[in-house]
């Protein structure tokens, strides 16, 4: 059956270091995947879209990666800052454009 | 704030009841995804109805309906509640049904079962 696995132990890093987030998925063939951002009893934030033809994507201090033969997505926060604690959601597409699939889930905590 | 708004905020119910849960979309925006998202877990899709008809499901029973208005505000009726129906439900509005198209959610309503 499809799955899509994102690491569900909270990860804690230092303000300025690099924050990557993984997002791995098997049984799927997504046209695209898409990340999001959500808070605490808040809904998700759209942050960045790639397709299965990108390598990489970035906007201003987020990156995002996509293997399709790993079938894997990474998500990198540079220069991270407290502001950037929240939970982040990789989505995929599942078959019909109306449908996004989630993941649970990966919540970043940044310290000083 | 994405101009997308749900109500109410949060809702208490019994087993075996009835509820009504509503979402203005975003102006200019004629597509609306409906997603229930436990504690823990990622948003699952309900459903999504654009222009005033349903296109496409998610695995979820018959009781989760919806319907969208010639305004294509939104709402998600659930028949004969059960405990597991607890969770945050999430209405997201796009300017179209193509999943490349960026949705914007609401805050949701946090329905607790009882």
């Amino acid at each position: 059956s499809q799955k899509i696995e994102q690491n569900s132990e909270a990860l804690n890093i230092q303000e300025g270091k690099t924050a990557t987030l993984t997002c791995n998925y098997t049984n799927y063939s997504p046209a695209y995947l898409q990340w999001y951002r959500q808070d605490p009893g808040r809904g998700p934030v759209f942050l960045l879209l790639i397709r299965e033809n990108e390598k990489e994507k970035r906007k201003e201090r987020l990156k995002v990666t996509f293997d399709t033969t790993l079938k894997q997505s990474l998500f990198h926060i540079t220069a991270s800052q407290p502001a950037d604690s929240a939970t982040y959601l990789c989505a995929l597409e599942a078959g019909t454009a109306s449908k996004l699939t989630f993941g649970t889930g990966t919540r970043l905590q940044v310290t000083l | 704030e994405t101009g997308v708004t749900q109500s109410p905020t949060h809702l208490i119910k019994t087993r075996g009841q009835q509820v009504t849960l509503r979402c203005s979309s975003q102006s200019g925006h004629n597509t609306v995804s409906w997603y229930q998202q436990a504690l823990g877990q990622g948003p699952q899709f309900i459903f999504q109805y654009y222009r005033e008809e349903k296109n496409g499901r998610g695995n979820f029973p018959p009781r989760f309906s919806g319907l969208q208005f010639p305004n294509y505000s939104s709402e998600l009726n659930v028949n004969a509640l059960e405990l597991d129906d607890s969770a945050l439900y999430l209405c997201a509005s796009s300017s179209s049904p193509g999943g490349t198209d960026t949705q914007y959610f609401g805050p949701g309503t946090r329905l607790t079962v009882l």
